[in-house]
């Protein structure tokens, strides 16, 4: 999504903390930021959204900047199944539906 | 089990044969989705389904066709496959189709056209 921008690769080790950036400057006031992940061959797998708290729940946290302009999804404690294209993506309606769009997303490689 | 399914997982056909993936998900959610998913291109929206006869379309409709009879059950045809449709094609479903509401995928199906 040219609308967001996200580093193409990371990586962590196990049990260490991962943090993902994602940039979306033009980010609307009534449009949510999205977390989704894709394991390899998978469908893609909601995390975590948000609009302008702060969230958490059992799997990540999502700290977006008080402008809104940017976020970070936080693993707390990295696991090798956690290994995945990661996409940060924002929720608009467009036409009357909602529409996901996802970018190129950034490339998590969690290592022993 | 609860959750959303589509069938077949993988599929090959040849051109111009007529495709249909089918899509059923466990939860009673109102809104369905399919998309497809290609490199270069990321997730694209095809059509979507606010609820049972209600059917519209997303951003590349073109050469597909939906129905919906049923809230669980999403089917997606292709009248006349051609290569250009060659793709991962993911269902998902969500309660609701405001923007806080988060969307749930199938598996997806792979589908070549020869």
């Amino acid at each position: 999504d040219a609308k967001t921008t996200q580093p193409p690769s990371m990586d962590c080790a196990e049990g260490r903390a991962a943090n993902l950036p994602c940039n979306h400057s033009t980010i609307s006031g009534n449009e949510y930021v999205y977390w989704y992940r894709q394991i390899h061959s998978q469908g893609p797998q909601y995390i975590i959204h948000g609009l302008k708290n702060n969230e958490t729940n059992e799997m990540a946290s999502l700290i977006i900047t008080e402008d809104r302009k940017s976020s970070t999804l936080i693993l707390p404690h990295a696991t090798l199944r956690d290994t995945a294209v990661y996409y940060c993506t924002r929720h608009s309606l467009n036409s009357g539906y909602s529409t996901l769009t996802f970018g190129k997303g950034t490339m998590l490689l969690v290592s022993p | 089990d609860a959750g959303i399914t589509q069938s077949p997982r993988y599929k090959i056909t040849e051109t111009g044969r007529q495709v249909t993936l089918m899509c059923h998900q466990t939860w009673s959610h109102s809104y369905m989705f399919w998309y497809r998913q290609d490199l270069g291109h990321g997730l694209r929206l095809i059509y979507y389904s606010a609820a049972a006869d209600i059917t519209d379309k997303g951003e590349v409709p073109d050469g597909y066709v939906v129905s919906r009879s049923k809230t669980e059950n999403f089917p997606l045809t292709l009248e006349s496959a051609t290569r250009s449709q060659t793709s991962v094609y993911f269902c998902a479903s969500s309660e609701l189709g405001g923007p806080s509401y988060e969307q749930y995928f199938g598996p997806g199906t792979r589908l070549t056209v020869t």
